[in-house]
């Protein structure tokens, strides 16, 4: 069974720091791609962040390039979301997703940037 | 750049059939693959559809997609209406920017 495990939510003041991390199980994790999805309260689902699945490519939503980093751990089947110069339009559950013809989705971990 | 555009809602009464459609901005929605993906209240998404038509396992054959491209639109038709498929649904396909386009997304009620 796949699971995806998110965690690092939390409450950050502006322009600060946050790593986010996805522990995942139940497939061979470096042969999918994964993504970071967000939702801010009481609005859709946002694309933020994709990586291959051996790490050697990654993409950025334009909301987040240059703030944001992605990477991922195959020896610990891990992904990461490192964000930097948080703004108060980033306050979002964050949620990390497994690529691939299925798509399978955490429970997501909350972000609120406020002061 | 692409977008996808769904109804912002939709209702319809227990038992019966409605279809939530998600059309393409530019190009043909039918050049790439379109998911969709229910969230009920509270939870995470999950996938319904995936590769236009493709049901997951576990998914109820009430649920099926299908693509237009005459109007350049995807749809997701839930037939014989349960009160647990009130959720909102999003459509997500690809973009040459955006790996992933997502659409507004649709409240279903069921009542």
């Amino acid at each position: 069974e796949v699971q995806l495990v998110e965690s690092g939510g939390g409450v950050v003041q502006p322009g600060g720091s946050l790593r986010l991390s996805c522990a995942a199980s139940g497939f061979t994790f470096d042969d999918y791609a994964m993504h970071w999805v967000r939702q801010a309260p009481g609005k859709g689902l946002e694309w933020v962040s994709l990586i291959s699945g051996d790490g050697g490519s990654t993409y950025y939503a334009d909301s987040v390039k240059g703030r944001f980093t992605i990477s991922r751990d195959n020896s610990k089947n891990s992904l990461y979301l490192q964000m930097n110069s948080l703004r108060t339009e980033d306050t979002a559950l964050y949620y990390c997703a497994k690529g691939g013809y299925r798509v399978y989705w955490g429970q997501g971990t909350l972000v609120t940037v406020s002061s | 750049n692409f977008m996808l555009t769904q109804p912002h809602s939709v209702s319809e009464s227990p038992g019966k059939t409605v279809t939530i459609s998600c059309t393409g901005s530019s190009g043909s929605i039918a050049s790439n693959y379109v998911q969709w993906y229910q969230q009920r209240p509270g939870s995470a998404p999950t996938t319904v559809i995936y590769e236009d038509n493709q049901r997951p396992s576990g998914v109820p054959d009430r649920f099926s997609g299908s693509i237009d491209s005459s109007s350049n639109s995807a749809s997701l038709t839930i037939s014989g209406l349960k009160t647990e498929d009130e959720a909102d649904y999003y459509c997500q396909s690809y973009d040459s920017s955006n790996p992933w386009v997502f659409g507004g997304g649709t409240k279903l009620t069921v009542l």
